[in-house]
């Protein structure tokens, strides 16, 4: 089945400082991803969506200047959240899909980011 | 726009008792249902998921679902619970090009 390896699985960083996540679809060509931000105890929460070559399209109140979302190819997206701090601590999950969810959505195992 | 309500945010059973999540949707076009299961610090499995065809959709785990059209709902099912089903369950629906999830529902196994 589809496969959507998410890295890393863990990061710890400082204040002021930025973070990359890497998202990769390992064994299809994700048309879409999705980057998702969770809080403890709640639902996903909808980041962006990205398309490949084209710019990502942010959820309102999602500040595209610290969350910058790269999609340049069909296997591969990257979330960065820029000048890091504690409140941007969280859970990060993104996910991949083909065919407008036809084939359904494959997610990644999550990135557990804590600033300090 | 598509969107999904679960009903009852903690959902508790004992070992080898029914599971049942509830999940109703409102959606303007024939939906994608899906429903994921959500271990702790990991991302969401597909259980099973349901686009068109056979309205009893199987899935992993020993778990089931049945679309219905009427009742706009899609219920997740497991005959016998098991102790390694306690985790976070979530009903999402397409609506494309994103889905839209529920709240959740925490699965508690009582031994």
């Amino acid at each position: 089945g589809a496969v959507v390896s998410q890295h890393p699985s863990r990061v710890i960083c400082k204040s002021g400082t930025s973070v990359k996540i890497e998202c990769r679809s390992l064994d299809f060509q994700a048309t879409t991803m999705f980057w998702y931000r969770q809080f403890p105890k709640q639902s996903l929460m909808l980041m962006a969506t990205s398309n490949e070559g084209s710019k990502a399209t942010y959820e309102q109140g999602v500040e595209k200047d610290k969350f910058l979302i790269n999609h340049a190819s069909l296997t591969l997206s990257t979330l960065t959240v820029t000048s890091a701090h504690p409140e941007d601590s969280s859970f990060y999950i993104c996910s991949a899909s083909q065919g407008q969810g036809l084939y359904g959505y494959t997610f990644g195992s999550g990135t557990r980011l804590t600033v300090v | 726009a598509q969107s999904v309500t679960q009903l009852g945010s903690h959902v508790s059973v004992s070992e080898g008792a029914l599971v049942l999540l509830r999940c109703n949707y409102s959606s303007s076009v024939p939906p994608y249902l899906f429903w994921y299961v959500q271990y702790p610090n990991q991302g969401l499995q597909l259980l099973l998921k349901y686009t068109t065809g056979a309205t009893l959709v199987k899935g992993i785990n020993g778990f089931e679902a049945e679309f219905k059209k009427s009742e706009t709902s899609f219920h997740l099912t497991k005959p016998s619970a098991h102790m390694s089903d306690a985790a976070e369950y979530f009903c999402a629906v397409s609506d494309p090009p994103r889905l839209s999830f529920g709240a959740g529902t925490t699965v508690t196994v009582r031994a």
